[in-house]
């Protein structure tokens, strides 16, 4: 039962322009989110959070949106740029319940092409 | 430096062997996990522990074990007994809110 899912495995984006990365999640104690990249052979590294309590984070060129009634969060990036090239995971934690675990999609591979 | 690191980077084991994976931080958070990643798959939840001395199983503990008699480790011993241990290993910790977890540079196991 994937709790949390990125349907999208790739996406392909001029630099410049706009990544959209989208994530659905079923369990609706799930109440904080996050966003990490990964590069390969290496640990992910944090990039962005939301609270249940907002729906919209903003951290530069990072902005995650959240949209508890459909259960979707998505990760803007403006503008893209060749490094930001990685895998990026959404993950989910319910904060009241399961204190600290954390539930990750499959990740969705992003080329910002130069 | 304040971080987590993981030793070795790759490491090769036999079948049938058990092998233990390091992990060590110095971040002086309570909390410590282990992720599995296999291609083109999400991290799964091997075993996390919120306090020394104390562990719980995550989604896929069957195979696995731990231990946590100091704070700043956590060492994975992945058993005979684990049916496809071939794959990526990630350590990870984070204090007491737990909001946000820092990870590791990853353990790459092949088993032959």
């Amino acid at each position: 039962d994937q709790q949390v899912k990125q349907n999208s495995p790739s996406l392909s984006v001029q630099e410049g322009r706009i990544s959209i990365l989208n994530c659905d999640y079923t369990n609706s104690m799930f109440d904080y989110f996050l966003w990490y990249k990964k590069y390969p052979a290496e640990g992910p590294t944090f990039l962005i959070s939301i609270s249940s309590i907002k729906d919209k984070n903003e951290d530069g060129r990072f902005t995650v949106f959240l949209n508890k009634s459909a259960k979707h969060l998505s990760l803007h990036i403006v503008p893209s740029q060749p490094g930001d090239s990685a895998v990026y995971f959404c993950a989910a934690s319910a904060r009241g319940t399961s204190y600290g675990k954390l539930t990750f999609g499959q990740g969705t591979i992003l080329t910002v092409h130069p | 430096d304040g971080g987590i690191t993981q030793s070795p980077k790759y490491l090769f084991r036999k079948e049938g062997q058990n092998v233990t994976l390091s992990c060590e931080q110095n971040l002086n958070h309570d909390a410590m996990y282990w992720y599995r990643q296999d291609p083109g798959q999400g991290l799964r939840l091997i075993y996390y522990s919120q306090i020394v001395n104390d562990f719980q199983k995550g989604d896929i503990a069957e195979g696995y074990s731990v231990s946590r008699e100091k704070k700043e480790s956590f060492p994975l011993t992945v058993t005979s007994a684990q049916k496809n241990p071939t794959a990526f290993y990630l350590c990870a910790s984070s204090d007491t809110r737990g909001q946000e977890q820092f990870f590791g540079p990853g353990t790459r196991l092949t088993v032959l």
